[in-house]
């Protein structure tokens, strides 16, 4: 069946090191992906988004990048710092077909100071 | 903020009732999305409005509906009420119709006892 899924439940790092997120996902026919930040709280918050005809993505401070041969997408945040302490997740959705959009479950990512 | 509001901020109700969420996009913004988050479930979109037109069903309950109006404004209407359906629900609002940034609110909270 179709599913979006994290490897990693939750993600522990050092401030000022990268972190990496990472997301897999079954269809093959997704062509729309978004990475979402939600603060305990708060609604999702947008990161960063890559189309399927890209394998990378860069924005300030994050990465993303697609292997659609492996169906795999992660997020890497440079130097991460205390306020990107929160739970990430990815989405995938088809624009044109029906524009579904499917959530992972979502990884809490902490940053020890 | 997100330029997106919603209301109420909490909602506490009765099995078997009905309720009303009430959603303002963006200024400018033309779809509106909801979607329901729960500890067991995580996030699941649940349908698309675009300019007062369905534009994309997820998974949605019979019990629960929506609609857009001309000012844009959107409500989830959800019936019947039964305990399962305590989660947070968002709404979120983008510029286009498909594969854009979308902007969520801060959500409402609804408890069913």
């Amino acid at each position: 069946g179709e599913s979006v899924g994290l490897h990693l439940p939750t993600l522990s790092v050092q401030e000022g090191d990268n972190s990496i997120i990472n997301c897999a996902y079954s269809n093959s026919a997704s062509d729309y992906f978004i990475w979402y930040k939600q603060e305990s709280g708060k609604g999702p918050q947008f990161i960063i988004d890559i189309r399927s005809n890209m394998d990378k993505r860069q924005g300030q401070r994050v990465t993303v990048l697609l292997n659609k041969t492996v169906k795999h997408l992660s997020l890497q945040i440079a130097a991460t710092q205390p306020g990107d302490s929160a739970v990430y997740f990815c989405a995938e959705t088809r624009p044109y077909n029906n524009n579904d959009m499917r959530f992972g479950a979502g990884t809490r990512l902490t940053v020890k100071p | 903020d997100s330029g997106v509001t919603q209301t109420p901020k909490h909602l506490i109700t009765a099995t078997g009732q009905r309720v009303t969420l009430r959603c303002s996009p963006r200024s400018g913004d033309l779809s509106v999305y909801w979607y329901q988050q729960s500890l067991d479930q995580g996030l699941q979109f649940l349908i698309q409005y675009y300019n007062g037109e369905e534009r994309a069903k997820g998974n949605i309950l019979e019990r629960f509906s929506a609609q857009q109006f001309p000012d844009l404004h959107s409500e989830l209407n959800l019936s019947s009420l039964e305990l399962g359906d305590s989660a947070l629900y968002f709404c979120a609002s983008s510029s286009t119709s498909e594969g854009s940034e979308q902007f969520f609110g801060p959500g409402t909270r609804l408890t069913v006892l």
